[in-house]
C-alpha cells in the first residue's frame, strides 16, 4: 500500500536552516508530482511546494519563495524540503502529498504522510 | 481570484447526518474539489472528489456513510450515521494555477 513518511522535523533557531525528507512506497514514485503542505498550530492547510513527476517544474508558495527548496530524488523514492531562513511563522508540521493522477503536478491528493513538526524558537 | 469558502464549524449528534459546504469563488463553479479528513495527531485522509456534476470518486476504503454532490458552486460532504470517530476537520481543496485549500470546517460530533 501508499506510504509516505515524512523525517527531519525538530526545534531550529530563527534564521537557520532544516531539511524534511519524504520516503516514498507502495506506488510507482517517479510518475507522481508531490507536494509539501503544512499547518500551522491553530490554523488550516497550507500549500508550499510542488514538483513534478520528472523533477523538471517546481512551484512555491509566495510565503516561502527564494528561502525554501524542493527536490526529489526518483532513484530513491524520495522527496525532500530544504528550508533556509527559517522564520517564527514558518512553525507546523510538514506533510508530504502524493498527487492522484499520473504525469500532473495540478491535481487532488490521494495521499498524505503523517507529518513532522517543525519549530523555529530562539 | 480562485478561493474556497467554508464554514469554520459544524456540529451534529451521534448516529444523525452533517452535510458540509464548499463554495467555489465567482466565476470557478465548474471545478472540482477534493475533501479531506484531518483528525488530530494524524495526517489528512482523501476523502472523495467532487465533480460539477454531482458525480464523485472516493478514496481508497471510505465508507458509504460519506458521499458528495454538488449544486452550482456548492461542493458538498455529507456524513451519515455519525460517530465519534468523525470529529475532525474538513478541508476542501482544488487548483489552478495554484493548490488552493478552503479554510476548514471543525466538525464536532455531540
Amino acid at each position: 500500500q501508499v506510504q509516505l513518511v515524512e523525517s527531519g522535523g525538530g526545534v531550529v533557531q530563527p534564521g537557520r536552516s532544516l531539511r524534511l525528507a519524504c520516503a516514498a512506497s507502495g506506488f510507482t514514485f517517479s510518475r507522481y508530482g508531490m507536494h509539501w503542505v503544512r499547518k500551522a498550530p491553530g490554523k488550516g492547510l497550507e500549500w508550499v511546494a510542488v514538483m513534478s513527476y520528472d523533477g523538471g517544474e517546481k512551484y512555491y508558495a509566495d510565503s516561502v519563495r527564494g528561502r525554501f527548496t524542493i527536490s526529489r530524488d526518483n532513484s530513491k523514492n524520495t522527496l525532500d524540503l530544504q528550508m533556509n531562513s527559517l522564520r517564527a511563522e514558518d512553525t507546523a508540521v510538514y506533510y508530504c502529498a502524493k498527487v492522484g493522477e499520473q504525469y500532473s503536478r495540478w491535481a487532488y491528493f490521494d495521499y498524505w504522510g503523517q507529518g513532522t513538526l517543525v519549530t523555529v524558537s530562539s | 481570484q480562485l478561493v474556497l469558502t467554508q464554514s469554520p464549524s459544524a456540529s451534529a449528534s451521534l448516529g444523525a447526518s452533517v452535510k458540509l459546504t464548499c463554495s467555489l469563488s465567482s466565476g470557478h463553479s465548474t471545478y472540482a474539489i477534493a475533501w479531506h479528513q484531518h483528525q488530530p495527531e494524524k495526517g489528512p485522509r482523501y476523502l472523495m472528489m467532487v465533480y460539477s456534476d454531482g458525480s464523485h470518486m472516493k478514496g481508497d476504503g471510505i465508507p458509504d456513510r460519506f458521499s458528495g454532490s454538488s449544486s452550482g458552486a456548492e461542493r458538498y460532504l455529507t456524513i451519515s450515521s455519525l460517530q465519534s470517530a468523525d470529529e475532525a476537520d474538513y478541508y476542501c481543496q482544488t487548483w489552478g494555477t495554484g493548490m488552493v485549500f478552503g479554510g476548514g470546517t471543525k466538525l464536532t460530533v455531540l
